[in-house]
């Protein structure tokens, strides 16, 4: 049974500071990865996704994947109050489908 | 370019029933995913479609079905509905193996 996991929160933090969303996933065979952001009644919305061991940043986004680790995580930095959402880390399938994790809610206190 | 679109946005059914949910991919995409979400299971993986095939299949009964046709639109079915079907469903576009999925607005199905 592959498995994403991500501590489901709340996380707050105050404006403007760095948010950071972890995920872990249980198949090694996994080689892409995926951060959506979903705010309360609306659907999943891409925000990044990364293929390749380090860093990738696009604007106040970085996120980051360590395969040995089997870990992904997500920074944003200079958040803000429109930042709060869930976030959900998805891995790839053999891609055919990705594996969701449960998602994390952040929450950005102005 | 027109994203992906979900029909019908809402939907109220009666248990027993059957339903029939569309997705319109964005265009060239050939890759169709359907996903269910509730509160309390998070998004579950239904099946995947490339090509007019399915690829891929999730844990769930036979009561849920899907075809894609050759324009790439997707439907998805499900018959004898349960109060448990009541969900979030959503429909992800991709251009490929591996690649980045968008998701529909989505439906949401209310079983009565």
């Amino acid at each position: 049974q592959k498995e994403v996991e991500q501590n489901s929160g709340p996380l707050s933090v105050p404006e403007g500071a760095i948010a950071s969303l972890n995920c872990t996933y249980s198949d090694r065979g996994s080689q892409s990865f995926f951060w959506y952001r979903q705010y309360s009644g609306k659907s999943p919305e891409l925000i990044m996704f990364i293929y390749s061991n380090g860093d990738k940043e696009d604007g106040r986004f970085t996120a980051q994947l360590n395969k040995a680790s089997q870990y992904v995580s997500l920074l944003i930095r200079d958040s803000q109050p429109s930042d709060s959402a869930t976030y959900l880390c998805a891995a790839d399938n053999y891609g055919q489908n990705f594996v969701f994790g449960p998602g994390t809610r952040l929450s950005v206190l102005p | 370019k027109a994203g992906v679109t979900q029909t019908p946005r809402y939907l109220i059914k009666t248990r027993g029933q059957q339903v029939t949910l569309s997705c319109s991919p964005i265009s060239g995409h050939r890759s169709v995913s359907w996903y269910q979400q509730t509160p309390g299971q998070g998004l579950q993986f239904l099946f995947e479609y490339f090509s007019e095939t399915q690829r891929n299949k999730g844990n769930f009964p036979g009561r849920f079905s899907g075809r894609q046709f050759s324009n790439s639109r997707s439907e998805m079915n499900v018959s004898t509905l349960e109060l448990g079907d009541s969900a979030l469903y959503l429909c992800a576009s991709s251009p490929g193996t591996g690649a980045e999925a968008f998701f529909g607005q989505g439906t949401r199905l209310t079983v009565v």
